[in-house]
């Protein structure tokens, strides 16, 4: 079946200017994930939902950042008002179980999306 | 923040050797997950090791875990071109997040 799906793949965009993140999970999968991947390291937790729900966004680095899955399926991640310190890769993960499923689901990762603001 | 660090941070071998990475992590974990990423693609999950376990095998993967020094290896035998690519040893907290180490650049030459 098809994999995790991120739109754009490369995002340009100028200083100052708000840019939207998609994430398409895998089909009937509960739980939904952002990192942000700085380059020559490893991927750093932004947000998790379970479901539509936001369980956790301790990973988000100030307001500017915000992220909904409001029918519990497709997840944006928003950045407002973007700065030369956001360029990163971002990427989304899913897994098929949610929060009951414990702390051995797989995570199943997407292609990610490379943002670069000037 | 990074929970772990592997070591060496990049390995260049020739096909057919064996290569062997090593993560430490800090805190006490509930498994420990490995996972694999090539240039241009995503993170690919290779294999979770449970802390009640020592020693795991998939394929041509063998890893081991010592929860007392709280360290782990990945073993790849009779490394292919196609293995080249950087690996991630990653612990789950929280609600099932994953902290990730600094990753190990893996280079096999034919």
């Amino acid at each position: 079946g098809a994999g995790v799906s991120q739109s754009p793949r490369y995002k340009v965009t100028k200083r100052g200017q708000d840019v939207a993140l998609r994430c398409d999970p895998i089909s009937g999968h509960v739980s939904l994930y952002w990192y942000r991947q700085a380059l020559g390291q490893g991927p750093e937790f932004l947000t998790y939902f379970n479901y539509e729900a936001q369980q956790d966004k301790s990973g988000l680095p100030n307001d500017r950042f915000s992220a909904e899955r409001p029918e519990g399926s497709i997840s944006t991640l928003t950045i407002q008002r973007t700065e030369q310190r956001d360029s990163a890769m971002y990427r989304c993960a899913s897994s098929p179980k949610g929060l009951a499923g414990g702390r051995t689901d797989t995570q199943y990762f997407g292609p990610g999306t490379r943002l670069t603001v000037l | 923040s990074q929970q772990g660090e592997e070591d060496p941070q990049a390995l260049s071998i020739q096909e057919g050797e064996n290569a062997t990475m090593n993560c430490s992590y800090k805190t006490s974990i509930n498994n420990l997950q490995w996972y694999r990423q090539n240039s241009g693609r995503g993170l690919v999950h290779l294999i979770l090791i449970r802390s009640n376990e020592r020693e795991k095998h998939s394929g041509r993967l063998r890893v081991t875990l010592d929860t007392s020094k709280k360290s782990s290896s990945l073993l790849i035998t009779a490394s292919r071109a196609a293995d080249t690519a950087s690996y991630f040893c990653a612990t789950p907290t929280g609600f099932q997040k994953l902290v990730f180490g600094t990753g190990t650049r893996l280079l096999v030459s034919p």
